[in-house]
This record gives C-alpha cells, structure tokens and sequence, in this order.
C-alpha cells in the first residue's frame, strides 16, 4: 500500500510571497492532519481536515490555511511569507477502514520551506 | 504546564542494552498514545500505539501505559545502533481525535 505523498519536497520562497504544499493520503484514509516542525518549537499542529471538513485547528495566525477534496487529498497554503515560516511541513493521514487504528497517523516524507 | 512531557535527554547506552524513555501527559481526558522514531532530516515514523493499561510488546519495543500516573513508556531492548533517533510521545484527546499533542521528543544514542 502506497504511503503518504508531499509535494513539493523542497521549496525556497522570498518575503511576502505565498506557497501552496500538497498532500496525499493513504489510500482509504479520510483525515489529513498538518503539522509544523522547527528545531525551536518541535512539532505544532496546524489543523486537521476529515471528509472536506476543517474538524481541528491550531493556534496559527490567518495566514496558515488549507483545504481537502473529496478524494481525500489536502492543500494547505501559506500566505505573506515570514523569515520564521521557515520550517519542516508534514502531513499526516489517518481514519481508514481499519477500526482498530483509527487515531494512528502516518507521516508523509515532509516538505522543507525556506524564507529568505 | 505542557501538554506532554518527555525526558529532555540526551539519553545513551552501549549496544545490546536496553533503553527507557519516557513521557507523562496532563490531560486525563487523553485517550491513545504513540511512540514516533525520527531519525535526523526524516519525517516521524510510528513504531507503537497502545490504548489500555499494561505492557504491549511488539519485537524488541514495549509500550507501557499507566492511566492513574498519566505516565507512558517505551523500552527497547537489545538496542541497536541503528536505534539512533529521537523518540517522540504523542497522545489524543477525546475531544480533538485528529490531533495529535507531542513531546519535544527524546534524542537516543547507541554506542557500539
């Protein structure tokens, strides 16, 4: 079975501009969770999305937002760039058909943003 | 107070020993609890989930979960080298099911 997939891996990005990350879940999975890792605060949610629904956020200002289709996938955009969005953005998927391991996520590779 | 807490570490040990980490959370109302391996430039792999109290054993890995003491543990033994990593605990709670709240995570080190 095919894992989590993150698009782009890697992206460099100036001041003020706006950045749109992708994600794709297991297959089967109907949530996709967002999270960001820095070295300085380790890793902070950002929100969760179930069935094309926004059903958890984290504290991030306005400028963090995101979205999921109905065939699962996830887009979270960055607006207004800040040197400190600089980070690791991982996706995660969860809630399959397996009811046992509902609540496991499972992390895609991540994408690397840097702002310069 | 923060959410979950891990034993900040570094922690080392000679291969073939066994290795302890562990984590305590605040909210009692947590429901499911996980141990991550992130090796260094990689994203957080699960290696265990338990949701009861008592031991769950899974190859050389045992997740130990004690509810009343809001505690949560993971041994591995005989480690490896390649166990090198830092150990993140995460845990839910019953209210947001699809978050998850981590530990700033344990960094391990094993010593031929």
């Amino acid at each position: 079975k095919a894992g989590v997939t993150q698009t782009p891996r890697y992206l460099i990005k100036t001041r003020g501009q706006q950045v749109t990350l992708s994600c794709s879940p297991i297959s089967g999975h109907r949530s996709v969770s967002w999270y960001q890792q820095t070295p300085g605060q380790g890793l902070q949610f950002l929100f969760e999305y179930f069935s094309e629904t926004q059903r958890n956020k984290g504290n991030f200002p306005g400028r963090f937002s995101g979205r999921q289709f109905s065939n699962s996938r996830s887009e979270m955009n960055v607006s207004t760039l800040e040197l400190g969005d600089s980070a690791l953005y991982l996706c995660a998927s969860s809630w399959g058909p397996d009811r046992g391991s509902l609540y496991e996520q499972y992390f895609g590779p991540g994408t690397r943003l840097t702002v310069t | 107070q923060k959410e979950v807490e891990q034993n900040s570490g570094p922690l080392s040990v000679p291969e073939g020993a066994i290795a302890s980490l562990n984590c305590t959370y605040s909210d009692r109302g947590s429901q499911s609890f996980f141990w991550y391996r992130q090796y260094s430039g990689k994203s957080p792999e699960l290696i265990m989930s338990i949701y009861s109290n008592g031991d769950k054993e899974d190859g050389r890995f045992t997740a130990q979960l004690n509810k009343a003491s809001q505690y949560v543990s993971l041994l591995i033994r005989d480690s490896q080298p390649s166990d090198s990593a830092t150990y993140l605990c995460a845990v839910t709670r019953g209210s947001t099911l699809g978050r998850l709240y981590f530990g700033r995570g344990t960094q391990l080190t094993v010593w031929p």
